[in-house]
C-alpha cells in the first residue's frame, strides 16, 4: 500500500498524559500537513511542511501541540498535557511538488482518532 | 476558521435521485476541490476546479464555480447507496499552500 499512513488508528488516554501520531506520506510528496477534525465538522488546518520546514502554523496549535518532519520524510505531532478539548481525529495528507494551477489535491490518511478521558 | 460553507448541511434522497450541494466562500481562490468523506475514515478528493473555469464534469459528478458570488455547487447524478457519505468543499488559496474546509454536507441515500 503505497498511501498516507497514519499510526496509531486509536488513542484513549488520561488527561494530563502526552500523546504521538505518526504519519508517513506518500514517499514522493515533499509537503505533509496536519488537520484536525471534531465529530460534524469540517477539518480545520494545524500545520503544514515542505520538505524538513514547517511553512505555515494555525493560531489552533497552542503551545501544547508540536509537529515535526526530520528529514523531510514522515512527520510527528505531539500533543504535551492532553486536555478533554483535545478528543478529536487528527488527519494527516500529503502533497506532490506544485505543478501548477491544475493540480494541489491532498491525498489523506485514515486519521487518528483520541479520546482524553 | 473556515472558508466554506456547504449547504444544506445534511440531505436525504433516494437511490437514483441526484444531490446538489452548494458552496460559499469568502475570500478569493487559486482553486476550489471537493471532497468526500465517509463516516470515520480519510478524506478522499473527488474533483478539482480552477478559478478560470466554470464548470467541470468527471463520471456521475458536476461542479460549477462562481467566483463572482464566490459559490461552487457540487451535484452528483444517479445516485447510489455507497454515495452516501460526508461531502467537504475546500478552498486553496495560494496555488501550493493549505486548503480551508467548509462545515460539510451529510449526504445519505436511501436503497
Amino acid at each position: 500500500d503505497t498511501g498516507v499512513s497514519q499510526n496509531p488508528r486509536h488513542k484513549i488516554t488520561k488527561r494530563g498524559q502526552n500523546v504521538t501520531f505518526r504519519c508517513d506520506p506518500i514517499s514522493e510528496h515533499n509537503r505533509l500537513y496536519w488537520y484536525r477534525q471534531t465529530l460534524g465538522q469540517g477539518p480545520e488546518f494545524l500545520t503544514y511542511f515542505q520538505n524538513e520546514a514547517q511553512l505555515e502554523k494555525s493560531r489552533l496549535l497552542s503551545d501544547r501541540f508540536s509537529a515535526e518532519r526530520p528529514k523531510g520524510s514522515f512527520s510527528t505531532l505531539e500533543i504535551q498535557r492532553t486536555e478533554q478539548g483535545d478528543s478529536a481525529m487528527y488527519l494527516c495528507a500529503s502533497r506532490p511538488p506544485f505543478r501548477g494551477a491544475g493540480t494541489g489535491e491532498l491525498f489523506f490518511g485514515e486519521g487518528s482518532r483520541l479520546t482524553v478521558l | 476558521s473556515q472558508q466554506g460553507e456547504e449547504d444544506p448541511q445534511a440531505l436525504s434522497i433516494q437511490e437514483g435521485e441526484n444531490a446538489t450541494m452548494n458552496c460559499s466562500y469568502k475570500t478569493s481562490i487559486n482553486n476550489l476541490q471537493w471532497y468526500r468523506q465517509n463516516s470515520g475514515r480519510g478524506l478522499v478528493h473527488l474533483i478539482l476546479i480552477r478559478s478560470n473555469e466554470r464548470e467541470k464534469h468527471s463520471g456521475r459528478l458536476r461542479v460549477t464555480l462562481d467566483t463572482s458570488k464566490k459559490s461552487s455547487s457540487l451535484l452528483i447524478t444517479a445516485s447510489r447507496a455507497a454515495d452516501t457519505a460526508s461531502y467537504f468543499c475546500a478552498t486553496d488559496k495560494a496555488a501550493g499552500n493549505k486548503l480551508t474546509f467548509g462545515g460539510g454536507t451529510r449526504v445519505l441515500v436511501k436503497p
